[in-house]
């Protein structure tokens, strides 16, 4: 059973491009959570999504970043118009419907603006 | 609200040495609790948990008890080893909502 994947693994990106993360949930999980680390920091909640729905993005700066989780395909977490501040690891999470809370982390995507 | 407070780091011990890495939480209700572990360049792999109060969780060695009237959850393990080095993190899930409050994390290096 293959756990969360996630790609790139690393991103470099130059200021003012847009940056595009993928997540694939372990195989039977619908929900998707997306967490932010900082250098020296611990992961800050972003968003949590289920198939086609935001359950709640409470996390999520207002401006440039959207995420989403069509009924095909991965997860996506969508950074416009990069800034040096997003440089950062971005992790995704997936937990089945029977056991939302436990979470189950993906690799994450290094991301690097330069 | 709902938070996570971990000991400083970084932690450096000697292998065979006994570790314990403090983690208090504040929270709203009866959170569930948690311990991850992140080898460098990797993501969180679930070390262990625990659901209620006076649960133990444990796993690899590693034990931590959910203790709610010091709102603590710290872990402990009695022989590190070299292959132990890692950060690790403290969270907690709140009854309601779904998302997940880590601390800052432990870089704990362990030296043969």
């Amino acid at each position: 059973n293959a756990g969360v994947m996630q790609n790139p693994r690393h991103l470099v990106r130059r200021r003012g491009q847009e940056a595009r993360l993928r997540c694939s949930p372990m195989k039977g999980h619908s929900h998707v959570y997306w967490y932010r680390q900082l250098p020296e920091e611990g992961l800050k909640f972003m968003v949590y999504l289920q198939k086609e729905n935001i359950i709640d993005e409470s996390g999520m700066p207002k401006e440039r970043f959207s995420a989403e989780f069509p009924k095909e395909g991965p997860s996506i977490l969508r950074i416009q118009q990069v800034v040096r501040g997003d440089s950062a690891a971005y992790f995704c999470a997936s937990s089945p419907s029977w056991g939302l809370k436990t979470q189950y982390f993906g690799p994450g995507t290094r991301l690097l603006v330069l | 609200g709902n938070s996570v407070t971990q000991m400083e780091g970084p932690v450096t011990l000697s292998e065979e040495a006994f570790l314990t890495i403090n983690c208090t939480y504040t929270a709203t209700g009866y959170p569930s609790l948690f311990w991850y572990v992140q080898y460098p360049g990797e993501g969180l792999q679930l070390l262990l948990k625990a659901t209620k109060a006076d649960d133990k969780g444990s796993n690899k060695g590693f034990e931590a008890t959910y203790r709610k009237e010091t709102t603590s959850f710290h872990l402990e393990k009695g022989s590190v080893q070299v292959s132990d080095s890692a950060v690790y993190f403290c969270a907690l899930s709140a009854p309601t909502g779904n998302q997940f409050y880590f601390g800052t994390g432990t870089s704990l290096t362990v030296i043969p």
